[in-house]
């Protein structure tokens, strides 16, 4: 089947640390991959995408590039912030080249950042 | 207004009741989207509909829960006979294939079912 499948949280880190968080999917064809990011007490937000294998897709320093031979999207940034608390969410949708159709959406991982 | 808005923002009902909650896209948006986020399931994918085409339902998880878009702007979820596990909060998206097709998701509707 199609799935999202992202490294259990929570994950907590000291300000100006390395964030990794893994993604990987199952799927069939070739589909897009995002990176949603929802912060305390607001609504899902799009943090970066990548719609093509070997694609890289960056944000707010945040970058994740899509791994054909993998089936992975990793989440990284070099040097994480308080302000970067929140929780992250894989995802991918059916049709590769576009933002288009359905999300399938990983569990989702909490980042708390301490000072 | 300038992104999608949905209503209401809380809701709590009585096992049994029926509700709406109501979801307006940006304007201009051919696509909308339902999800559903809870504890248990986390990101839920329900419904979605594109254009004039019949929407896509398989999301759906029982037939106490139907949606319509009217005039290919708002989109009204309706659960049917609550039930406690309907508790949840439900997230309502659009976007336009002119903009790549990125989604813009609602504030979302915490319905608690008691």
């Amino acid at each position: 089947g199609n799935s999202v499948t992202q490294m259990e949280g929570p994950v907590t880190l000291s300000e100006e640390a390395f964030l990794t968080i893994n993604c990987t999917y199952t799927a069939t064809g070739y589909p897009s991959l995002f990176w949603y990011v929802q912060y305390p007490g607001e609504g899902l937000q799009l943090l970066l995408k990548a719609t093509k294998a070997d694609d890289k897709g960056s944000n707010k320093g945040f970058e994740a590039t899509y791994r054909k031979e993998t089936t992975s999207f990793h989440l990284e940034k070099g040097s994480v912030q308080v302000s970067d608390s929140a929780v992250y969410f894989c995802a991918r949708t059916n049709a590769g080249g576009t933002s288009y159709g359905k999300l399938t959406f990983g569990q989702g991982t909490i980042l708390t950042v301490h000072p | 207004g300038a992104g999608v808005s949905q209503s209401p923002s809380n809701k709590v009902t009585e096992k049994g009741k029926d509700v709406e909650l109501r979801c307006d896209p940006i304007s201009g948006h051919t696509a909308l989207y339902w999800y559903r986020q809870s504890l248990g399931q986390g990101l839920e994918f329900l419904i979605y509909f594109q254009g004039n085409s019949a929407p896509d339902k398989s999301g759906l998880p029982s037939d106490r829960f139907s949606a319509e878009r009217t005039g290919g702007s708002v989109s009204t979820l309706t659960i049917q006979r609550t039930q406690q596990e309907d508790s949840a909060v439900y997230l309502c998206a659009s976007s336009s294939l002119a903009g790549g097709g990125e989604q813009f998701f609602g504030p979302g509707t915490r319905l608690t079912v008691l």
